[in-house]
């Protein structure tokens, strides 16, 4: 699987728009991006994905590179409900095998937003 | 929309003991999985399933037991509980495993082993 890189935390204040990076400079071809974020004691949330065009929908708004090496998650208004664990994870259209279906997440962004 | 429901929440087991863990999803999704979160290693893939009848392993499938006889039900078996088995597991549903396929993830279940 192709590697991301997240910055550990961010923090951001409510009602203010978060923008949490991620890099991913070994991006192949099939591989599409994806977000999602686990609130305490919940399991993983699907947010938004992505292949090469921004995306928008209810939760978020995904923002691609023109060169697919890194892409922007941007929350227009966070709220308190919004802090959690981001996580930016590619999967490749053809894996197979132990890999078929696998989501491989990383450390994530720890995202604080403060009242 | 109930989603993907896992059962229990909470268990607590004896080294040895068996136990199975439920998943049930709602959405006629043909893909489901799980995964086992620990402290500093993010979630691992244990087994996974394409299909009724279809099932295969992920990363650490050793201890687990699955099968597939619905759509809707995917249950985890721990043949002999041991210790390195206390973890948080999740259960993952989704349309199918290409990667262009959101997942809806339950709220797992918090296991125990003494």
């Amino acid at each position: 699987d192709a590697k991301t890189t997240q910055p550990n935390s961010m923090e951001s204040n409510e009602e203010e728009p978060v923008h949490l990076p991620c890099n991913h400079s070994t991006i192949s071809g099939t591989d599409y991006i994806h977000w999602y974020r686990q609130l305490p004691s919940q399991g993983p949330e699907y947010v938004i994905h992505g292949l090469t065009s921004n995306v928008n929908n209810r939760m978020a708004s995904l923002a691609i590179a023109e060169d697919r090496k890194s892409s922007t998650l941007i929350l227009h208004r966070a709220t308190l409900r919004d802090a959690a664990v981001y996580y930016c994870i590619l999967r490749d259209f053809n894996a197979g095998g132990t890999s078929y279906g696998k989501l491989t997440f990383g450390q994530g962004t720890i995202l604080t937003v403060h009242p | 929309n109930a989603g993907v429901t896992q059962t229990p929440k909470f268990q607590v087991l004896k080294t040895g003991q068996s136990m199975t863990l439920q998943c049930a999803q709602d959405m006629n999704h043909e893909y489901m999985s799980w995964y086992r979160q620990d402290p500093g290693m993010g979630l691992r893939l244990i087994h996974y399933s394409v299909g009724a009848g279809i099932t295969d392993q992920g990363e650490v499938p050793n201890g687990y037991n699955v099968s597939r006889s619905t759509t809707e039900d995917f249950p985890l078996r721990l043949l002999s509980a041991a210790p390195s088995q206390t973890s948080v597991y999740f259960c993952a549903s989704s349309y199918s495993g290409t990667g262009g396929q959101p997942q809806h993830f339950g709220d797992g279940t918090r296991l125990s082993i003494l």
